[in-house]
């Protein structure tokens, strides 16, 4: 069966320090991968995705990257933390040309 | 404007009620989802439908391509429904489109 592992869980983190949440896949091969950001009151917005290792697409700027180093695994980093940083942020797959979704935790991001 | 828009934003009920949330979108879709999120943060997927209804216990989410639109209700609701309720729509086969979430809260 098809599995999602995303973590830390939660996260305090100062501002101008690192960040890096990692999201791996099971079960599947060459998925679509995403990280999107739920900010306070909002709803979840998609920041990245790729359909293919090396392969990312951007959605919106701002101050943090994605990386997808192999097949099954995605990661989210940021150089230096900004305050408006702060949120929750899900990975999620899907199998390239399907709709179904699969989510991970979540992990909640407090920049202090 | 949102292309998934949600209603009620907040929703609190007495243990027991029947419930429903709305969900309106303005593209074209290949399947919406409607997906639970508890205060932790972890999100269940509840349902995917491109047509017609589907039930799962006490949750029953319908959707009308035509007027895109799409509902979940709970019957017979409990505090341990309480959580916040997302609709999310494919556009195509590769990404989602989120509403904001509509939070529930069951009192007993």
């Amino acid at each position: 069966s098809q599995t999602i592992h995303q973590w830390p869980a939660t996260l305090v983190q100062p501002v101008g320090s690192p960040l890096s949440l990692e999201c791996t896949v099971e079960g599947t091969s060459n998925p679509n991968l995403y990280w999107y950001r739920q900010a306070a009151g909002r709803g979840l917005q998609l920041l990245f995705y790729s359909v293919g290792i090396g392969q990312i697409s951007s959605e919106v700027p701002q101050n943090l990257s994605a990386s997808r180093p192999q097949d099954r695994q995605f990661i989210l980093s940021s150089k230096k933390l900004l305050l408006s940083d702060s949120g929750f942020y899900l990975c999620a797959w899907m199998r390239q040309g399907s709709t179904e979704a699969f989510f991970g935790q979540g992990t909640r991001l407090t920049v202090v | 404007k949102n292309e998934v828009e949600q209603s009620p934003q907040n929703l609190t009920a007495q243990e027991g009620e029947f419930i429903t949330i709305n969900c309106s979108y303005s593209v074209g879709i290949s399947a919406l989802h409607w997906l639970q999120q508890h205060p932790g943060g972890g999100i269940v997927s509840l349902f995917m439908l491109s047509s017609g209804k589907k039930k799962h216990g006490r949750l029953i989410a319908t959707i009308n391509i035509q007027e895109k639109h799409s509902s979940l209700h709970i019957t017979a609701s409990h505090p341990r429904d309480s959580a916040v309720y997302i609709c999310a729509v494919n556009r195509g086969t590769d990404k989602l489109i989120f509403g904001t979430g509509t939070r529930l809260q069951v009192f007993p």
